[in-house]
C-alpha cells in the first residue's frame, strides 16, 4: 500500500459525459501528478500540483482540467468523454515539488475509466 | 524534445539473470528511476540512479552512465512473480515530474 487513495476504482461511462476523479496523496506529501495509461501504451504525464499551485502540464487535452484543494487532495474532471479516453488514470504524490532530491513518486491504484 | 527507449518485450527462464535497457535523451537531468508494474496495477518503486555506476537492491541491480544516456535494470535468480512490465523514468526538470518510457514486458518461463 503506497499511501496514495484513488475514487473510483472503475467508472464506465458514454460518449460526451463529464466524470470527476479523486486523489488522497500520501501524509506529508504535497505534490501531485496524473498519469494517464491506455492500453499497451506507457504512463503519459498529464498535470503536476505543489501545495495547491499548478506546478507542471504535460499533453493534457482542454477537455481535462484539474486542481489541488487547501487539504492537498486533487481531482481530475475530464469532460467531453470520447471513446478514446478509455484507460487507467494515476495519480502520484511526492514530498517536494521538484529540483534535486525530489525522490520516487507514489502511485495508488488507479481509477479505470471505461467511455462506451 | 524527450525521447525514452527500452525494449517492448523479453522472455527469460526461470532462475535466470535479465538485462532490460534503457537509453535516454532529455534536456536536463536529475535522476533516473526504474519502476515495475503488474498488469492494472500501480507502479512501484525498484531503483533509483542519479550518478554513475551501479546501484544493488537484493536481486535487483540498476546501472547508469549519464554521458551514454544509458541505463539497465539488471535482475538475478528469475522468478515467476517477476513477470510483469518494468518502466524506465528520468527526472529531468525542476517540476517533480517523471517522463516514462513506454515500458518492457518481461515473461518469465519455468
Amino acid at each position: 500500500d503506497s499511501g496514495v487513495t484513488q475514487t473510483p476504482k472503475h467508472l464506465i461511462t458514454a460518449t460526451g459525459q463529464r466524470v470527476t476523479l479523486r486523489c488522497s496523496p500520501r501524509s506529508g506529501d504535497l505534490s501531485v501528478y496524473w498519469y494517464q495509461q491506455s492500453l499497451d501504451q506507457g504512463l503519459q504525464f498529464l498535470i503536476q500540483y505543489y501545495n495547491g499551485e499548478e506546478r507542471a502540464k504535460g499533453n493534457i487535452l482542454e477537455r481535462f482540467s484539474a486542481q489541488q484543494f487547501p487539504d492537498l487532495h486533487s481531482e481530475l474532471n475530464l469532460s467531453s468523454l470520447e471513446l478514446g479516453d478509455s484507460a487507467l488514470y494515476f495519480c502520484a504524490s511526492s514530498v517536494k515539488g521538484g529540483g534535486a532530491n525530489t525522490g520516487e513518486l507514489f502511485f495508488g491504484e488507479g481509477s479505470r475509466l471505461t467511455v462506451l | 524534445g524527450q525521447n525514452i527507449d527500452q525494449p517492448t518485450e523479453m522472455t527469460a527462464t526461470e532462475g535466470a539473470i535479465v538485462q532490460i535497457n534503457c537509453t535516454y535523451q532529455t534536456s536536463g537531468f536529475n535522476g533516473l528511476f526504474w519502476y515495475q508494474q503488474h498488469a492494472g496495477e500501480a507502479p512501484t518503486f525498484l531503483s533509483y540512479n542519479v550518478l554513475d555506476g551501479l546501484e544493488e537492491k537484493g536481486r535487483f541491480s540498476s546501472f547508469l552512465s549519464r554521458s551514454k544516456g544509458y541505463s539497465y535494470l539488471l535482475l538475478k535468480e528469475l522468478q515467476m512473480k517477476d513477470s510483469a512490465s518494468y518502466l524506465c523514468a528520468v527526472h529531468s526538470g525542476n517540476t517533480g515530474k517523471l517522463i516514462f518510457g513506454q515500458g518492457t514486458t518481461l515473461q518469465v518461463k519455468p
